[in-house]
């Protein structure tokens, strides 16, 4: 059965900073591996999609690793900024499936 | 822009009464359609994978009764929580996909029960 856990649960820091958020998962055949924002009181966005043959995905200050062997998934967000702050989590399909399992999320504060 | 749409973002409902949550794809069409729902500060969790011209499956410890999908269309599926309680606020969310590398979240919908 597919597990996702991601930590820290929480992060607190200061404007500027890189970030590294951690998700791993326990079984490694996965199609992709998807990592969202929310914000609180609001809905979902999607912000990289990693196919299983890739190891990376970027998007402006985002970059997210895929490592399908060793069951990990990093996000890094360059130079975080007050807006950044949500809370991210990483799903992956259950194998052979559409259906997510969802990692626990990270809360993300950007202190300014 | 948006593929899979959830309608409404925001709903306010009285204990006791029904509400339905509607989940569209917007540029595909989907045979299959899953339903999450968020507890407050858990993670989303699958409730039940909605059926195009068939009966919903649920996950294990969700009641049928009580959260009712249809899924009489291609492009539509709702969700309909009926006599609801202030325990049933959530978020719900739903998701559509059009093979295992193309799946779309819907933005969610938030649901108060009074």
């Amino acid at each position: 059965k597919q597990e996702v856990t991601q930590i820290p649960a929480a992060l607190s820091v200061p404007e500027g900073e890189n970030l590294v958020l951690n998700c791993s998962f326990t079984d490694s055949a996965i199609y992709n591996l998807q990592w969202f924002r929310q914000d609180p009181g609001k809905g979902l966005t999607s912000l990289l999609l990693i196919q299983s043959s890739q190891r990376e995905q970027t998007s402006g200050r985002l970059n997210a690793s895929l490592d399908k062997s060793s069951g990990r998934s990093t996000l890094y967000i360059a130079a975080s900024q007050p807006g950044d702050s949500a809370t991210y989590l990483c799903a992956v399909p259950a194998s052979g499936t559409y259906k997510y399992i969802f990692g626990t999320g990270t809360r993300l504060k950007v202190l300014a | 822009g948006a593929v899979v749409s959830q309608h409404p973002s925001w709903v306010i409902c009285k204990s006791g009464t029904s509400v339905k949550i509607e989940c569209r794809s917007l540029d595909f069409q989907a045979t299959t359609m899953f339903w999450y729902r968020q507890f407050p500060k858990q993670s989303l969790m699958l409730m039940a994978t909605s059926n195009e011209g068939s009966k919903a499956t649920y996950e294990q410890g969700v009641e049928k009764d009580k959260f009712l999908i249809n899924h009489a269309s291609l492009t539509l599926s709702t969700l309909t929580v009926t006599s609801a309680h202030p325990e049933d606020s959530s978020f719900y969310i739903c998701s559509a996909g059009q093979d295992l590398n193309t799946i779309y979240f819907g933005e969610g919908s938030w649901l108060t029960v009074v």
